[in-house]
């Protein structure tokens, strides 16, 4: 069974500092790996889509990686601002699950003026 | 392209009431997936459909939940008899095929009171 697990829980950082959320998943039979951002109270926006044959995306301030054989991922977010404070989630697709999403918990973060 | 439309956005329901969730996937996707969120948890797969079928219902309770996708016409997710405990956002998901990644709507919150 697909476990995946997002640490930190929770994070405060101030405004214009880098930062790296982590991810890992239990079963490297992957199809591929989604970040999403959920502000409270809202649905999912997907951020980045990472096949399992790629080792990176990188959009705009997001960069994300994926090392599909130790089972991590990492969004990297630069200089972050204010409005990067949401939920993020990182969830995978894979062949022991079938199509669906297996998600995990999220990372609180919280950006401070 | 409006997205993947869900309503209502907010549903409140009495104890032993029915509640209709519906889904409109985007244009063009035909595998639509219900997953649901409770208070302070994280998502959590509930039914896989593609049109007029049902792929996977593993995650749903077995009980008074049901799903449909109809050839014409929205994604339906339907909850009998509703439950305190059924309190909680409900998303749809939809993707035109897997490998792609999948684009959530904003859900429906639903209070049973």
């Amino acid at each position: 069974k697909q476990e995946v697990t997002q640490i930190p829980a929770a994070l405060s950082v101030p405004e214009g500092e880098n930062l790296v959320l982590n991810c890992s998943f239990t079963d490297s039979a992957i199809y591929n790996l989604q970040w999403f951002r959920q502000d409270p109270g809202k649905g999912l926006t997907s951020l980045l889509l990472i096949q399992s044959s790629q080792r990176e995306q990188t959009s705009g301030r997001l960069n994300a990686s994926l090392d599909k054989s130790s089972g991590r991922s990492t969004l990297y977010i630069a200089a972050s601002q204010p409005g990067d404070s949401a939920t993020y989630l990182c969830a995978v697709s894979g062949e022991t699950s079938g199509s669906r999403l297996t998600f995990g918990e999220g990372t609180q973060l919280t950006v401070n003026p | 392209n409006a997205g993947v439309m869900q309503n209502p956005r907010h549903l409140v329901r009495r104890r032993g009431q029915e509640a209709r969730l519906r889904c409109s996937p985007m244009k063009g996707h035909s595998h639509v997936y219900w997953y649901r969120q409770l208070p302070e948890e994280g998502l959590k797969f509930m039914v896989y459909l593609q049109k007029e079928n049902i792929i996977d219902e593993s995650g749903m309770p077995k009980e008074r939940f049901s799903a449909e996708f109809p050839k014409e016409g929205p994604s339906i997710l339907r909850i009998q008899q509703v439950v305190r405990g059924d309190s909680a956002a409900y998303f749809c998901a939809s993707s035109e095929l897997p490998i792609y990644g999948y684009t959530f709507g904003s859900g429906t919150r639903l209070t049973v009171v």
